[in-house]
């Protein structure tokens, strides 16, 4: 079975320091890693995602992810926070081994991430 | 592009009523959309696949019976809470995989229904 953990609750970072949102994950096989933010009330934008290839990933808005595969890690990292990138952070995981759960999204709990000025 | 837009954004309902959700994408063809359902400040749960022309997919534990899940064409799909309760209260996400790409979905606004 598939599962992706997300450790923390909550991150609290100041505006200009680097921020990370920690993913690991447990999969069966090549993983296929994704990141989605949520603001209130809204839908999920995607932010970047890891099929293969560089280990690290640049996606939107700053943010870039580091695949370790000896760690099952997926962190998400911006180098320097902004008080927008408040919100509801999303890691998940893609199952590409079963048939009949081909295209399903497993996610984690959420961290929520708290950018003060 | 790949813009996927739910109607209504909002709904109110009373206990016994059936809501309708539409799910649509806008500028490309699904054949596969997800419908999620997400409690405040929790992950998204995975309730069903729709596949268009066929049935839909359910997790174990939805009641297919509850919430209905039409899929009649590439670009929409209707999620229908039957007879609703109190605890169907919840934000309802549709996501839609684009037939030309292999690997992303693109996520509706989501819809908050909430049964009085």
């Amino acid at each position: 079975a598939q599962s992706v953990a997300q450790p923390e609750d909550q991150v609290n970072v100041a505006e200009g320091n680097p921020l990370t949102v920690k993913c690991t994950y447990s999969v069966s096989g090549n993983p296929y890693l994704f990141w989605y933010v949520q603001y209130p009330n809204r839908g999920l934008q995607f932010l970047l995602k890891y099929i293969t290839g560089d280990n690290l990933v640049k996606g939107s808005y700053g943010f870039e992810a580091e695949f370790n595969k000896s760690q099952t890690s997926f962190h998400l990292k911006k180098p320097s926070a902004l008080v927008s990138d408040s919100a509801l952070y999303f890691c998940a995981v893609r199952d590409t081994r079963r048939r009949d759960s081909w295209g399903k999204l497993q996610f984690g709990a959420g961290t929520q991430v708290v950018v003060t000025p | 592009g790949a813009v996927v837009s739910q109607h209504p954004s909002w709904v109110i309902c009373k206990s016994g009523t059936s809501v309708k959700i539409e799910c649509r994408s806008l500028d490309f063809q699904a054949t596969t959309m997800f419908w999620y359902r997400q409690f405040p400040k929790q992950s998204l749960m995975l309730m069903a696949t729709s596949n268009e022309g066929s049935k839909a997919t359910y997790e174990q534990g939805v009641e297919k019976d509850k919430f209905l899940i039409n899929h009649a064409s590439l670009t929409l799909s209707t999620l229908t809470v039957t007879s609703a309760h109190p605890e169907d209260s919840s934000f309802y996400i549709c996501s839609a995989r684009d037939l030309q790409e292999l690997y992303e979905q693109y996520f509706g606004p989501g819809t908050r229904l909430t049964v009085t």
